[in-house]
């Protein structure tokens, strides 16, 4: 199985902070990979699909960059709803893996 | 617009077996590249793939987990099955169903999940 690895696996930030997550494969994916968003009580969103487009309906300060084995997930500027957990999700072969969460929690 | 919606039984017995159905509208499962995929979330760990059914009747288990699990799927019903055998207290977790395209290989739309807890 491909390992997908996280860092950090938690972030204190504060409004309007600008916030990068890693994203590091345990071998090449190409582009396929994914970043999504859980909050409590709703729905898990996709963000990000293949390293860097952007899904349908996400705010522009949402950008995902990489390719190979290692992917960033950034967000410019924190707005109060963007803090959550995120994960990463590699599509490149069965069986889909995703990395361990970053807890991005309010400074 | 697509919604998925996760139903199925909120407390099982160890040894029990578990069927969770995923019900779904704004797309069939019967056209080209369309897939629904579940997902697991224990209390306070990752996220955990299980299983995918693609348009097909192409089915993906996870490995871990293949001898315990079978999905099916009723395009007419608009609903995918998830069965999970000889269920476990580490096996308590949230359950998602997700939509997803072979040439994607992510799931982009996702139902609000459903807490399973294992416990005799």
């Amino acid at each position: 199985d491909i390992q997908m690895t996280q860092s950090p696996s938690s972030v204190s930030a504060s409004v309007g902070d600008r916030v990068t997550i890693t994203c590091r494969a345990s071998q090449v994916i190409s582009s396929r990979l994914a970043w999504c968003q859980l909050r409590p009580g709703k729905a898990p969103k996709l963000l990000i699909y293949t390293a860097s487009r952007l899904q349908s309906g996400v705010p522009s300060r949402f950008s995902g960059s990489g390719s190979g084995t290692d992917f960033t997930l950034t967000i410019s500027s924190l707005h109060p709803e963007d803090f959550a957990t995120y994960y990463c999700q590699q599509g490149y072969t069965f069986p889909y893996t995703f990395g361990q969460g970053t807890k991005l929690e309010i400074k | 617009q697509i919604t998925l919606k996760e139903s199925g039984p909120t407390l099982v017995k160890p040894t029990q077996t578990l069927t969770l159905t995923c019900t779904f509208s704004g797309f069939s499962l019967s056209t080209n590249d369309v897939g629904v995929g579940w997902i697991r979330q224990p209390p306070g760990k990752a996220l955990e793939w299980l299983a995918l059914i693609y348009w097909d009747d192409d089915k993906r288990y996870s490995p871990s987990l293949k001898s315990r699990l079978t999905i099916t799927k009723d395009t007419s019903k608009n609903q995918v099955v998830l069965t999970m055998t000889n269920m476990d207290p580490a096996d308590t977790a949230t359950y998602y169903c997700a939509h997803s395209l072979y040439s994607d290989s992510n799931f982009d739309f996702w139902g609000q999940g459903t807490l399973v807890t294992v416990s005799s």
